[in-house]
């Protein structure tokens, strides 16, 4: 049971420079995220998904596009490097359970850990 | 609106020594409540979660949590600190469908 696979696991991309973050998961779950984490800080929501077809914003969605065609795959593509995006970023999925709305927790990937130069 | 505070943003030990992380929340929900876990360089891992079954959470390594509504806390507990302890402690509170990640807690244990 491999859980949330992220690809590559670093990075050096190079000012304007465009990169896919792969994301897999085989837990079945509804629910798929990215976040990225700044040095000493918390999580920040880029982008999430409820299901094959739907994604929809986070917090900082500015500089990132996702797509989610499986239940499986949660990918997220940079488009213009910019040295804001150096962070380490990571995927995760959840089983929602819509009556009464009741989470059952998150499975984090490895992480990606971007640099732009 | 929902919202989680962590008391603490740093919290030294001993080993040997019991360690408490507080956490507060605020959900309009019946929330679910998590400890995640994060060592250097990894991703995180879930520690225990609470949807709403007993107040009382027991969770991987030795660590728990309780649930009191009234004092709307989470606190994390574990009655003795091992150096393998050291990391970074996330509060995550879930509600209506929107999670809420607190800003963390830097675990230091000392030998």
């Amino acid at each position: 049971n491999a859980g949330v696979t992220q690809t590559p696991k670093f990075r050096i991309l190079k000012i304007g420079q465009s990169m896919t973050l792969q994301c897999t998961q085989d837990m079945n779950h509804n629910y798929m995220y990215w976040y990225r984490q700044d040095p000493g800080m918390g999580l920040k929501l880029i982008y999430y998904s409820v299901g094959a077809g739907i994604t929809d914003k986070g917090e900082v969605p500015n500089g990132y596009n996702v797509s989610r065609s499986t239940t499986e795959d949660f990918p997220l593509r940079l488009e213009l490097a910019a040295p804001s995006q150096t962070s380490v970023y990571f995927c995760a999925s959840s089983y929602w359970k819509r009556q009464g709305w009741t989470n059952y927790g998150y499975t984090f990937g490895s992480g990606t850990r971007l640099t732009v130069v | 609106a929902q919202s989680v505070t962590q008391l603490d943003s740093h919290v030294s030990v001993s080993e040997g020594t019991p360690v408490l992380l507080r956490c507060n929340y605020s959900s309009s929900y019946s929330p679910s409540l998590f400890w995640y876990v994060q060592h250097p360089n990894k991703g995180l891992q879930l520690l225990l979660k609470y949807t709403s079954a007993a107040t009382l959470v027991k969770g991987i390594n030795g660590f728990e949590a309780e649930f009191k509504k009234s004092e709307t806390s989470f606190h994390l507990t574990k009655p003795s600190a091992h150096m393998s302890d050291a990391a970074e402690y996330f509060c995550v509170v879930s509600g209506g469908f929107k999670t809420i990640f607190g800003a963390g807690t830097r675990l230091f244990v000392k030998a």
